[in-house]
């Protein structure tokens, strides 16, 4: 049972153009939800965060947006850079329930930002 | 602050063998979560601890076992390894407080032969 999938496994935008990275989520009891950037054999990188108590969250080039009555969340990232490209995972905890610091993952997408 | 430190960040092991990987989460960290990636099951939760006891389990074997200490040190060891363990772990730790974001160490790159 996959609660939170990535459906798009790669995406390809030109240098300068924007990223859209889309998660969906079926689990109601999640509330707090990040995106993380890996490289090959690296760990996770934190970019940002959302709590549901909100819809969109920016911070610097990056943006996320929650809809809560679809489930669904977006990464952008505005002006895409070649440094950007990356495998993309969004996560997602159920922070006031007993599993409250567990991550579920989705699957990644990975991103590639041509000069 | 220094990150999340992991160690060692290779092992080659073989078959039944048992292993002990280590992780030293940021300072003022008191949660330590362990993941396993495989490219056929992507990121798994494996466990979190917390003031050295665990809060939180995934669904691995109890061949995944895990233990944190007072110094917020944890490590996780894999006993009987089986081919299927290959994988990189994963280890992050989270500050005291509300909605809680993780950071994530490197990783210990698990090659089981």
């Amino acid at each position: 049972d996959q609660q939170v999938k990535q459906n798009s496994p790669s995406l390809s935008v030109q240098e300068g153009r924007i990223s859209i990275l889309n998660c969906d989520y079926t689990n109601s009891m999640f509330d707090y939800f990040l995106w993380y950037k890996k490289y090959p054999a690296e760990g996770p990188t934190f970019l940002i965060s959302i709590s549901s108590i909100k819809d969109k969250n920016e911070d610097g080039r990056f943006t996320v947006f929650l809809n809560k009555s679809a489930k669904h969340l977006s990464l952008h990232i505005v002006p895409s850079q070649p440094g950007d490209s990356a495998v993309y995972f969004c996560a997602a905890s159920a922070s006031v329930s007993a599993a409250g610091n567990k991550l579920t993952f989705g699957g990644g997408t990975r991103v590639l930002v041509k000069p | 602050k220094a990150g999340v430190t992991q160690t060692p960040r290779y092992l080659i092991k073989t078959r039944g063998q048992q292993v002990t990987l280590s992780c030293s989460p940021i300072s003022g960290h008191r949660s330590v979560s362990w993941y396993q990636q495989t490219p056929g099951q992507g990121l798994q939760f494996l466990f979190e601890y917390f003031s050295e006891t665990q809060r939180n389990k995934g669904n691995f074997p109890g061949r995944f076992s895990g233990r944190q200490f007072s110094n917020s040190r944890s490590e996780m060891n894999v006993s009987t390894l089986e081919l299927g363990d290959s994988a990189l772990y994963l280890c992050a730790s989270s500050p005291p407080g509300g909605l809680k974001t993780q950071y994530f160490g490197p990783g210990t790159r698990l090659l089981v032969l």
